[in-house]
């Protein structure tokens, strides 16, 4: 089955970064969009940032533009977010997950990886 | 932006009981809605999308309905793993994607 595992999440300072990864496997990686997801503790979800197949469609949603930096290596598998700039509000639990083939569409999000914490505090 | 909200915040019911949860879009969404459920500490697991499709594995006591702005989500035959967070996701104005609250559904 699709397996997606996320690593990279700790405890950081307010202005600091973070570099978050997300690995792929049993699916072809290189053909699927890809996306990341937030939550913070006790809350809801929010969508924070989609990719498409080849990197050609990136989108952020507002509360992290120009901050955070969405890519992947298909290569390798993988799906990265590097965080910058990161705020106390950006502390919360990040997934990777899966969306359509191709580009960026109203394709559910099928295959969620496990979640990392990401803990932004003084 | 797109708002979702999900009624009720919480429900509470039994084993073997029958509950729906709403969803109301803001404006109309077609069927470009997913419903997903999670379990405390785990990542969200999709069980409908296209509003009404049942996501491949996902048991037929559960069931979906609605289009334009308004949208169900109905869990017949209640079994004790089906107590976790719902939410529902919005996919018509990607990739601004958007999701309800969450509707809680806990045991009676």
């Amino acid at each position: 089955e699709v397996q997606l595992v996320v690593s990279g999440g700790g405890l950081v300072k307010p202005g600091g970064s973070l570099r978050l990864s997300c690995a792929a496997s049993r699916f072809t990686f290189n053909t699927y969009s890809m996306n990341w997801v937030r939550q913070a503790p006790g809350k809801g979800l929010e969508w924070v940032s989609s990719i498409s197949s080849s990197s050609n469609y990136i989108f952020y949603a507002d509360s992290v533009k120009g901050r955070f930096t969405i890519s992947r290596d298909n290569a390798k598998n993988s799906l990265y977010m590097q965080m910058n700039s990161l705020r106390v509000e950006d502390t919360a639990v990040y997934y990777c997950a899966r969306g359509g083939r191709g580009v960026v569409t109203a394709t559910p999000f099928d295959y969620w990886g496990q979640g990392t914490l990401v803990t932004v505090s003084s | 932006d797109i708002q979702l909200t999900q009624s009720p915040s919480f429900l509470s019911a039994s084993v073997g009981g029958r509950v729906t949860i709403t969803c109301r879009a803001s404006q109309g969404i077609s069927s470009y809605l997913a419903w997903y459920q999670q379990k405390p500490g785990k990542a969200p697991k999709l069980l409908i999308y296209a509003a009404s499709t049942l996501q491949s594995g996902v048991p037929s006591r559960f069931s979906g309905s609605g289009s334009g702005t308004e949208f169900t989500l109905t869990i017949s035959s209640l079994q004790p793993e089906d107590f976790a967070t719902y939410y529902c996701q919005q996919l018509s104005s990607y990739p601004l994607y958007s999701f309800g609250q969450g509707t809680k559904l806990e045991i009676k």
